[in-house]
């Protein structure tokens, strides 16, 4: 089963403003990833951040971690057409494992 | 420094052929993972292979699926006696070694008429 979901499924805006994207988890995680995927294309990876982080920053994003919660945001600041895309988080399968699993992800459309 | 390449990028099969998807990892790198992506879907583990072995196999179907990652040569996701259902992207990734953060190929379409 999957591991994280994303929410909202669909979100629409217009350039400039501010994405926000969650996604909530159900076991204990040692790292949670954010990729991003463009239509017709592979999963580009955007951010890690370890359970003992709660924020990290890479230029217009901004993610938080709350492991009380079980969740996580991504945050995209002053948005633009060319972030439309797919947003996934990926969490460790299980106990120990590396291998990320993925949402369904976040459709996001900005426009211009 | 090339990224993981894959193919075909699409590729058509009738019920009951085989297809054959190849993936080179990124140089340097000696860990292979295969998912499967359905449309609107999350991407789904399949496999994960370091050269000559397979690791874990817990996300491929136990009937006419098979992967290897041979010495020499791309890993190879092989699907025996294809179905409708079959029809997905499939995406393979790579690392070199056991870190979190995989990088992902183009995918290979595959569509079963």
């Amino acid at each position: 089963s999957q591991q994280g979901e994303e929410d909202p499924q669909a979100l629409s805006i217009q350039e400039g403003e501010n994405a926000t994207m969650n996604c909530s988890y159900k076991t204990s995680i040692n790292n949670l990833q954010w990729y991003r995927q463009n239509s017709g294309r592979g999963l580009v990876h955007l951010i890690l951040i370890r359970s003992n982080e709660r924020e990290k920053h890479s230029g217009r994003l901004r993610v938080t971690l709350d492991t009380s919660k079980k969740s996580s945001s991504l945050l995209i600041t002053a948005s633009r057409a060319a972030d439309t895309a797919s947003y996934f988080c990926a969490t460790p399968a299980s106990g120990g494992s590396y291998i990320p699993t993925f949402g369904r992800g976040t459709s996001l459309i900005v426009h211009p | 420094n090339a990224g993981v390449m894959q193919n075909p990028r699409h590729l058509v099969r009738r019920r009951g052929q085989e297809a054959r998807l190849r993936c080179s990892p990124m140089k340097g790198h000696s860990h292979v993972y295969w998912y499967r992506q359905l449309p609107e879907e999350g991407l789904k583990f399949m496999v994960y292979l370091q050269k000559e072995n397979i690791i874990d196999e817990s996300g491929m179907p136990k009937e006419r699926f098979s992967a290897e990652f041979p010495k020499e040569g791309p890993s190879i996701l092989r699907i025996q006696q294809v179905v409708r259902g079959d029809s997905a992207a499939y995406f393979c990734a790579s690392s070199p070694g056991t870190v979190e953060t995989q990088y992902f190929g183009p995918g290979t379409r595959l569509l079963v008429l």
